[in-house]
């Protein structure tokens, strides 16, 4: 079974402080993807990156970063010098690609992070 | 492009009422999905669709009802509806071609109260 745990609940830091979201996943398939949605106060869910299982190497997109550890499955998503904007829930999420089994084929989320940056 | 559009966005309803979310996608994508999102929470996948005529369960499907006439249409009944079923609604769309690389499109999602 496939499973996607963001232990930190809610996380507040000030303005300007670097926040890393952790985010560990379980799946028994070698080929798989990881998502970072981010939600912000208004509601909608918006794609941040996609990482397949076979591309271990960090992202880095302008104050944001994501670094994927299969030895720990793993996918984190630091934020640099955060910002008020950056406040909002972030869900980790992993998508796996059984073989023969289209009707499986689904997204499974975490529970996501709530993000709080304080001015 | 639309993108995924949902109506309505807001409903209340009374306990024992009906009534169906609407999704539509413009985007010829055969993969659409149903979540809701209690407050404070998760999103959790009520069913879903890998293309027309064909719908599966998710985790929390008890109470609910779809149907898949179309590529584009992806309507979500509630029978009758329940002070748990207060939630807020959101529809999601995948292309197929790619597999699971491929990320989900939202709608900007509707919020049901029951009352």
């Amino acid at each position: 079974a496939q499973k996607v745990t963001q232990a930190q609940t809610e996380i507040s830091v000030v303005e300007k402080e670097d926040v890393t979201l952790d985010c560990v996943y379980e799946t028994r398939d070698t080929t798989y993807y990881l998502f970072w949605y981010k939600q912000p106060p208004s509601g909608e869910l918006v794609f941040l990156i996609r990482r397949n299982s076979f591309d271990e190497q960090n992202e880095i997109s302008g104050r944001y970063s994501w670094n994927f550890q299969k030895s720990t499955s793993s996918f984190n998503f630091t934020i640099t010098a955060s910002q008020v904007v950056d406040s909002a829930v972030y869900f980790c999420a992993l998508s796996v690609n059984p073989v023969g089994q289209n009707r499986d084929d689904k997204i499974i989320f975490g529970k996501g992070t709530r993000l709080h940056i304080l001015p | 492009n639309a993108g995924v559009t949902q109506t309505p966005k807001f409903r209340i309803l009374k306990i024992g009422q009906s009534m169906t979310l609407q999704c539509t996608q413009d985007m010829n994508h055969n993969y659409m999905y149903w979540y809701r999102q209690d407050p404070g929470m998760g999103l959790k996948l009520i069913y879903y669709s890998v293309g027309a005529g064909i719908t599966d369960k998710g985790e929390v499907p008890n109470g609910y009802n779809v149907s898949r006439s179309t590529t584009e249409d992806f309507p979500l009944r509630l029978e009758l509806a329940a002070p748990s079923q207060t939630s807020v609604y959101f529809c999601a769309s995948r292309p197929t071609g790619g597999g699971s690389y491929n990320e989900q499109f939202f709608g900007p999602g509707t919020r049901l109260t029951v009352l």
